[in-house]
């Protein structure tokens, strides 16, 4: 079974500073995804980034950037230009791919992380 | 096409009452989840279903909680002789499915209080 696990609980940082957001995972998958996403105070979870295993280039959306270190099992989330919108509770998330055997069980999420943006 | 849609947004119900959720998922996406969700912790896989077909199922998921999907387009999840525990936000994602595709989409919700 996957474990994903997000140490920060809460950060809090100034508008427009960088922030990094942590995340470590275990699987014994090779092939899988994974994903960073948003859920504001309306409790609607947006998906925010989403990264493949195969894929040694990092992924990027704008602002938001991750870390992906496969060997260490790390993914981080790196915001730029921090808003005041940012401010949520942030979710990573592992997938395995479908068809993959054992089940395809969907997301496999953290506890999250509670970003707070200081104007 | 607006998205994943879920009804009711709320729910309050007495301990010991039955309840039933809508999940109506993008359309053409052929699979669907169901979430559950507790105040401070991230969403809780139930169950998941590939067009009409249940394919798997969490041990999370009693047997008083039983999910469909006829036809393969909206899904009913419903929750016999209710209790507190029980009380949380359901949430629905969908997806299309299939290598590339795999991004979850989720509905809105429904937060579950039982008294």
């Amino acid at each position: 079974a996957q474990t994903v696990t997000q140490s920060q609980p809460e950060m809090s940082v100034q508008e427009a500073e960088t922030v990094t957001l942590s995340c470590t995972y275990d699987t014994s998958e090779n092939n899988y995804y994974l994903f960073w996403y948003k859920q504001p105070p309306s409790r609607q979870m947006i998906l925010v980034i989403r990264q493949e295993a195969y894929k040694q280039q990092n992924a990027t959306e704008n602002r938001f950037s991750v870390n992906f270190q496969k060997a260490a099992k790390s993914f981080s989330l790196k915001i730029s230009d921090s808003q005041l919108g940012d401010t949520a509770m942030y979710f990573c998330a592992f997938m395995k791919p479908p068809y993959s055997g054992g089940g395809a069980d969907g997301l496999t999420f953290g506890k999250g992380t509670h970003l707070i943006i200081q104007p | 096409d607006t998205g994943v849609s879920q009804n009711p947004r709320h729910k309050i119900t007495k301990r010991g009452q039955n309840v039933t959720f809508r999940c109506d998922p993008i359309s053409e996406h052929n699979r669907l989840y169901w979430y559950r969700q507790t105040l401070g912790q991230g969403p809780e896989f139930l169950t998941y279903f590939q067009n009409e077909a249940q394919l798997e199922k969490s041990r999370l998921l009693s047997d008083r909680f039983s999910a469909e999907r006829p036809k393969g387009s909206f899904s009913t999840l419903e929750i016999q002789r209710t209790e507190q525990g029980d009380s949380a936000m359901y949430l629905c994602a969908s997806s299309l499915g299939g290598l590339g595709n795999e991004k979850l989409f989720f509905g809105s919700g429904t937060q579950l209080s039982v008294l």
